[in-house]
């Protein structure tokens, strides 16, 4: 079936990075965009940016231009997304999610788990 | 960036009720706008695309409507299972933002 598994949870001191991976399966990899959602604790959801897996492209929220990354792997049908320079303010779930139609401007319909990372001293 | 405002934060309902949930949107969104729900612990599920396109599996009891700057979620009759936060999307203008969300609770 078509599912998006992520990376497990982790925890990083202020100013580290973190790396977190989301592995596609069960439909073309590089038909669809991956989006990035996070949720801080008690907190509604905020979209990130997306990736096009097929040609690498990015479009980031300004807020996170600077401070996350995002690549994929098409030979293991993986996106990855690296968020920089972390503070408290990071702290949350972090989704990965496919849209419907595999246009930018989509509506999620697949999301992975969900990974916490916890930014603490 | 576009806000996307919810109303009400917060209702109370009782099973078999019919639910109207409200986002409005800062500017004009034509029809890009989905409709999440989301339960403690998981991941958002899609409901409603394009404003009023029900997502595959999701009970017809659930429907979106609207267009421009105003929609809504209309659940028909509230099943013990609806309770959750109900989230809508804007996909028309970037950045992809979404409503503060709306907590429906068991009366």
């Amino acid at each position: 079936q078509v599912q998006l598994v992520q990376s497990g949870a982790e925890v990083k001191k202020p100013g580290a990075s973190v790396k977190v991976s989301c592995q596609a399966s069960g439909y073309t990899f590089t038909g669809y965009y991956i989006h990035w959602v996070r949720q801080a604790p008690g907190q509604g959801l905020e979209w990130m940016g997306w990736i096009n897996p097929s040609s690498g492209g990015t479009n980031l929220a300004q807020k996170f231009q600077g401070s996350v990354t995002m690549t994929s792997d098409t030979s293991i049908s993986t996106v990855y997304m690296e968020l920089s320079r972390l503070t408290s303010d990071d702290t949350a779930v972090y989704y990965c999610a496919r849209g419907i139609f595999g246009v930018d401007n989509d509506a999620f319909h697949i999301w992975g788990q969900g990974t916490m990372v916890t930014v603490s001293s | 960036d576009i806000q996307m405002t919810q109303s009400p934060s917060s209702v109370s309902a009782s099973v078999g009720d019919r639910v109207t949930i409200t986002c409005r949107a800062s500017q004009g969104i034509s029809s890009w706008l989905a409709w999440y729900q989301q339960k403690p612990g998981k991941a958002p599920k899609l409901l409603i695309y394009a404003a009023s396109g029900l997502q595959s599996g999701v009970p017809p009891r659930f429907s979106g409507s609207g267009s421009g700057t105003d929609f809504t979620l209309t659940i028909s009759s509230l099943q013990p299972e609806d309770f959750a936060i109900y989230y809508c999307q804007q996909a028309n203008s970037f950045p992809w933002t979404f409503g503060q969300g709306t907590k429906l609770e068991i009366k």
